[in-house]
């Protein structure tokens, strides 16, 4: 498989559930982020990681726990969301952070309904 | 503050219409621009980056414009496999941080036989 790819595709959960999004790319990417895309909202970035470590967390709620466990994968745990927290949750990646021309590539999403 | 703005649209236009979507951003110290596609329930692609002198890929022409801090994406004979929504992103550095995509809301364009 190629580019950056996304599971599950789609997820309903109670609020009271705990699950994980899980995010893998074969770009031989060194930055991974996730964001949340609502609707009539611009995307919001939430987390960002560099060669597997933590460089940004954009003062996102406790309930979303990120996980970086190699340059390769990336997860969001998700526990006692709430229904606003519904929406489309996207992975990208790039080369690297730094760079100024920072292409990223973005999975297909994950599709979130919190009940 | 860290924004960027669009004209949500919709853009209807005909087949073969030249359409115009502009951009404002309020970060003067944005770095670099781009202007990605989403197709309707599909993650968003880089469809051109946006350099200070203007550049143009085919049908597609974008042009930056530093002190007024606006960016245009020019679409000449549009095509039906336009219709998609076209954001524009920024790159901001501020604080420390750096590589960070800023993204507008969109501007939807449909494009009708």
């Amino acid at each position: 498989e190629t580019g950056v790819t996304q599971t599950p595709r789609h997820l309903v959960m109670g609020m009271t559930n705990k699950k994980s999004l899980k995010c893998e790319q074969h770009l031989g990417h060194n930055a991974m982020y996730w964001y949340k895309q609502s609707a009539k909202k611009p995307l919001e970035l939430m987390f960002v990681y560099s060669l597997e470590e933590r460089v940004e967390n954009n003062s996102v709620p406790s309930r979303f726990s990120p996980e970086c466990p190699n340059s390769s994968h990336l997860f969001l745990h998700l526990h006692t969301l709430q229904p606003e927290d519904s929406a489309l949750y996207l992975c990208a990646s790039s080369q690297d952070r730094a760079s100024a021309n920072n292409e990223q590539f973005f999975g297909p999403g994950t599709r979130l309904t919190v009940l | 503050r860290k924004e960027v703005e669009q004209d949500p649209g919709p853009f209807n236009v005909p087949e073969g219409a030249t359409v115009a979507f502009n951009c404002t951003y309020s970060n003067s110290a944005s770095q670099s621009f781009f202007w990605y596609r989403q197709d309707c329930r599909k993650e968003p692609k880089l469809l051109m980056s946006v350099y200070s002198s203007g550049n143009e890929d085919g049908r597609f022409t974008a042009q930056l414009n530093r002190a007024s801090q606006y960016i245009s994406l020019l679409i000449r004979d549009s095509k039906l496999s336009d219709s998609a929504t076209y954001l524009c992103v920024v790159n901001f550095s501020y604080g420390g941080s750096q590589g960070n995509l800023i993204f507008g809301k969109g501007t939807k364009l449909s494009v009708k036989p």
